[in-house]
């Protein structure tokens, strides 16, 4: 099945910085890439995803950067808030539609 | 809000015992998955129903079940609970097939076995 690896578990950067995130999957069959955000107490809060026939999708201070040759994909937050401080999670599917999810990434913005 | 409700927002309970959780989809979504998040075992996807037809399995142990009810809300019976079942429970949303592939989370139960 697929396997999802998410890298760093923990990121801090200062107010105003860039933070990337990045993912890499296993199956090539995968087609769908959705990233999380989930603040304490919260579910998952879809923020944006890209599908495989497309490189890059962007979303005001948000963008996602899909490699399918290399089973890579990043999540780029630009100008970061402190609202921005939570844990984010990448995920891959097939057209079954079910997630496999990354092991998520803590960020912290310091102000 | 994403507009996906599930109750109860907490349960507790002793070892042995069974519990139920609902949850209520978007309007219009067909699909409804259940996903268990614990700290160990990060965020796994259990079980998918389409239209009150079971669609995926995932991993999902042979003491938990579940339904899609013609109203397409969703249950998730957990039995013979054990501490390890502790974890929080979410139930995300899609349009289906036919639409879109976005899943939409609710806001979870979270369950502790005592």
């Amino acid at each position: 099945g697929e396997n999802v690896e998410q890298h760093p578990s923990t990121l801090s950067v200062q107010e105003g910085d860039s933070a990337v995130i990045k993912c890499t999957y296993s199956d090539s069959a995968s087609n769908y890439f959705p990233w999380y955000k989930q603040e304490l107490g919260k579910g998952p809060q879809l923020i944006i995803d890209i599908r495989s026939n497309v490189g890059e999708k962007k979303d005001q201070r948000i963008a996602v950067t899909l490699n399918k040759t290399a089973k890579h994909f990043s999540l780029h937050i630009t100008e970061t808030q402190p609202e921005d401080s939570a844990v984010y999670f990448c995920a891959a599917s097939t057209f079954h539609e079910k997630l496999t999810f990354g092991t998520g990434t803590r960020l912290t913005i310091i102000p | 809000d994403s507009g996906v409700t599930q109750t109860p927002k907490h349960l507790i309970t002793a070892t042995g015992q069974r519990v139920t959780l609902r949850c209520s989809p978007r309007s219009g979504d067909l699909s409804v998955y259940w996903y268990q998040q614990s700290l160990d075992q990060g965020l796994q996807f259990l079980i998918q129903y389409y239209n009150g037809e079971e669609r995926a399995k995932g991993n999902i142990l042979e003491r938990f079940s579940a339904q899609q009810f013609p109203d397409l809300h969703s249950e998730l019976n957990l039995s013979s609970l054990e501490l390890g079942d502790s974890a929080l429970y979410f139930c995300a949303s899609s349009p289906g097939t036919s639409g879109g592939r976005e899943q939409f989370f609710g806001p979870g139960t979270r369950l502790t076995v005592l």
